[in-house]
């Protein structure tokens, strides 16, 4: 059965570095997400992107933060000058379809970003 | 914008049937999707209403009212395994990503 993947599973990073979240969406899916959640908290949306371009992002999604899709397959979350509130876990979803009734959305395991 | 509202915490046995409520409100409603995360892994989804009534998928069945801008989840024949999150989510009003409600932990004994 096809799944989103992410790479890695736990990143730990040094408060102000650079650090960039990887995410493999289902082959045939055309617009990617990434959520995050912090520990114990609700899912939040970050960003939609479709057709190499964004197609909306949250409040939380400042200018810090950028995505990509490098290549036919990848889709990263970059994240510039890493915060400690930047701690979470970060999720990658892919849908078939997006805007409209439904976009059931299959979610990847996760990175777990850590700032210290 | 957009908010949910669901218990954070609800009990029960294992072959017990558990009902976990969702409220919402939005600007702009396609329908009410459910999704289950297992200790804080990959939220999978469970089922979406985008019409008044009940969807029935084995174990588990949703239910929604527009009107009442209210839905609900509904699991019986309790398991073990159905320990976990259980998050109500609505799509923004761009219709292009997913808020979730803060979720409902269910926890399952014997």
């Amino acid at each position: 059965e096809p799944e989103v993947t992410q790479t890695p599973s736990h990143q730990v990073t040094q408060m102000g570095q650079e650090v960039i979240l990887r995410c493999v969406p289902i082959s045939n899916h055309l617009y990617f997400y990434w959520y995050r959640q912090i520990l114990g908290q609700k899912v939040e949306f970050l960003v939609s992107f479709y057709n190499n371009e964004i197609s909306e992002k949250s409040e939380i999604f400042d200018d810090q933060f950028s995505v990509e899709r490098p290549d036919g397959s990848n889709f990263t979350l970059k994240i510039r000058s890493t915060k400690l509130e930047d701690s979470a876990m970060y999720f990658c979803a892919s849908s078939e379809s997006g805007q409209g009734p439904h976009n059931e959305q299959f979610f990847g395991p996760g990175t777990r970003l850590t700032v210290l | 914008g957009q908010s949910l509202e669901q218990p954070s915490e609800v009990t029960a046995v294992e072959g017990a049937i558990v009902q976990i409520n969702c409220t919402y409100q939005t600007s702009g409603f396609y329908g009410l999707s459910w999704y289950q995360q297992h200790d804080g892994g990959a939220p999978t989804f469970l089922s979406y209403n985008a019409l008044d009534g009940l969807e029935e998928t084995g174990r588990f069945s949703s239910f929604l009212s527009r009107s009442d801008s209210y839905g609900y989840l509904l699991l019986q024949e309790l398991q073990m395994k159905d320990s976990a999150s259980y998050f109500c989510a609505v799509q923004n009003q761009a219709g292009t990503a997913l808020i979730f409600g803060k979720g409902t932990t269910l926890s399952v004994s014997s």
